[in-house]
């Protein structure tokens, strides 16, 4: 069962280029997430979606774009990458009820040069 | 404002000795407390969880936490620790009604042999 799976999983971007990484989920799952992750300050929520074809911003959304064209889909696009966006980022999934857990891929590390 | 504050970002013990992780939360209403570990380049695993009843609840791998409320506290503890749980730790919220799960900033276990 793959659960939630991220691709690609490494990239090196140059400032100023764009990309965007893909999320699926085969749980059929409501609610979709993106967060990243940084030294020293846990997992921030960029973006999340509470389902197909709605997005919300999270805590930190500023240079990202994201996208719930398909239930089992989420898309997070760099437009415009920059070296404050070297990081890791993690996908995850949840049914939608908070007394139950997120399900998380396994990481894009993306190193902005 | 709902937060998760792990106030140890590292913690070194003896395999074979005891573990306890801390985690404390600021939250108004009944929280959905979850510990999640993260092994080195993987994503982040589900140790356990609370939402009602017992406060003291049993996860995988031999973990467990007590919630409790006076304190605001939900900390984890193994009896024993492997060398295997070398992790990084993380401590999170669920947020009723907005259906988006706090963090903590992590607190990474060393295991000494």
């Amino acid at each position: 069962n793959a659960g939630v799976t991220q691709t690609p999983k490494f990239r090196v971007l140059k400032t100023g280029q764009s990309m965007t990484l893909l999320c699926a989920q085969d749980m059929n799952h409501e609610y979709m997430y993106w967060y990243r992750q940084d030294p020293g300050m846990g997992l921030r929520l960029i973006h999340y979606s509470v389902g197909e074809g709605t997005t919300a911003k999270g805590e930190v959304p500023d240079g990202y774009n994201v996208s719930r064209l398909k239930k089992q889909n989420f898309l997070l696009g760099l437009e415009s990458a920059a070296p404050s966006q070297t990081s890791v980022y993690f996908c995850a999934s949840s049914i939608g009820v908070a007394r139950t857990e997120a399900f998380f891929g396994q990481g894009t590390r993306l190193t902005v040069v | 404002a709902q937060s998760v504050t792990q106030p140890d970002i590292h913690i070194t013990v003896s395999e074979g000795a005891s573990l306890e992780l801390r985690c404390n939360y600021s939250y108004g209403a009944t929280p959905y407390l979850f510990w999640y570990v993260q092994s080195p380049g993987q994503g982040l695993q589900l140790l356990l969880k609370y939402f009602s009843g017992d406060t003291l609840v049993q996860g995988i791998k031999g973990f467990e936490a007590e919630f409790k409320r006076s304190q605001s506290s939900f900390n984890l503890r193994k009896p024993s620790v492997h060398w295997s749980d070398a992790a990084e730790y993380f401590c999170a919220v669920g947020a009723s009604g907005t259906y988006k799960y706090i963090f903590g900033t992590g607190t990474r276990l060393k295991v000494l042999a």
